[in-house]
């Protein structure tokens, strides 16, 4: 059974600072993994994508981490803002479109 | 660029109401439409997947009575929710693929559906 967990489920950080964002995945074949921002209420949004073969990418303060051996992710988030506050998504695709979702993890960012 | 909208984005019937919500892509050509659900503090599962001018196909465990998906054009599709009860009130978000291979999925802003 395709799965997506991550961890922690919710994290609160001041505004400044940078944080780590974790995710596990047990998906075949895999293909993709995805990082998505959610706000509440609201659609998801696409951060990043990396194929299998990629091991980062990054869209400005946010960087996403790949190791396909190990089935493992990470979003690194610099430099936090208030307007970061939301929950990220991580999600690991099986061929073209197959997608599976974490629950992601809610961030919050305070002054 | 990219952008997919959600109509309506708010929705409070009565019990045994059918419910439509559309699903546009305002600005590209989608060759294929997702259908979400998502319950509170859960992840999103696919509903069905639908390809313009074709019958959907849907996840196990989704009536297709039920959840009635229509991809008339290539920037349109609709979601009914038939004789919708309070078990149907969820969170429905609609998302857009443009061509084939690994593509983003870009999600409309969702419609929430309470059924009283």
């Amino acid at each position: 059974k395709n799965q997506v967990e991550q961890s922690p489920q919710s994290l609160i950080i001041l505004e400044g600072k940078n944080c780590t964002l974790q995710c596990n995945y047990t998906v075949s074949p895999f293909s993709n993994l995805r990082w998505y921002k959610q706000d509440t209420g609201r659609g998801p949004v696409s951060l990043t994508i990396m194929t299998f073969s990629e091991n980062t990418k990054s869209n400005g303060r946010y960087t996403a981490t790949l190791d396909a051996d190990t089935k493992q992710s990470s979003l690194h988030i610099t430099a936090s803002q208030l307007s970061d506050s939301a929950s990220y998504i991580c999600v690991a695709g099986a061929g073209s479109y197959q997608l599976t979702f974490g629950k992601g993890t809610k961030l919050s960012v305070i002054p | 660029g990219a952008v997919v909208s959600q109509h309506p984005s708010w929705v409070i019937c009565k019990s045994g109401t059918s419910v439509k919500i559309e699903c546009r892509s305002l600005d590209f050509q989608a060759t294929t439409m997702f259908w979400y659900r998502q319950f509170p503090k859960q992840s999103l599962m696919l509903m069905a997947t639908s390809n313009e001018g074709s019958k959907a196909t849907y996840e196990q465990g989704v009536e297709k009575d039920k959840f009635l998906i229509n991809h008339a054009s290539l920037t349109l599709s609709t979601l009914t929710v038939t004789s919708a009860h309070p078990e149907d009130s969820s969170f429905y978000i609609c998302s857009a693929r443009i061509g084939q291979g690994v593509q983003p999925q870009h999600f409309g802003d969702g419609t929430r559906l309470s059924i009283l």
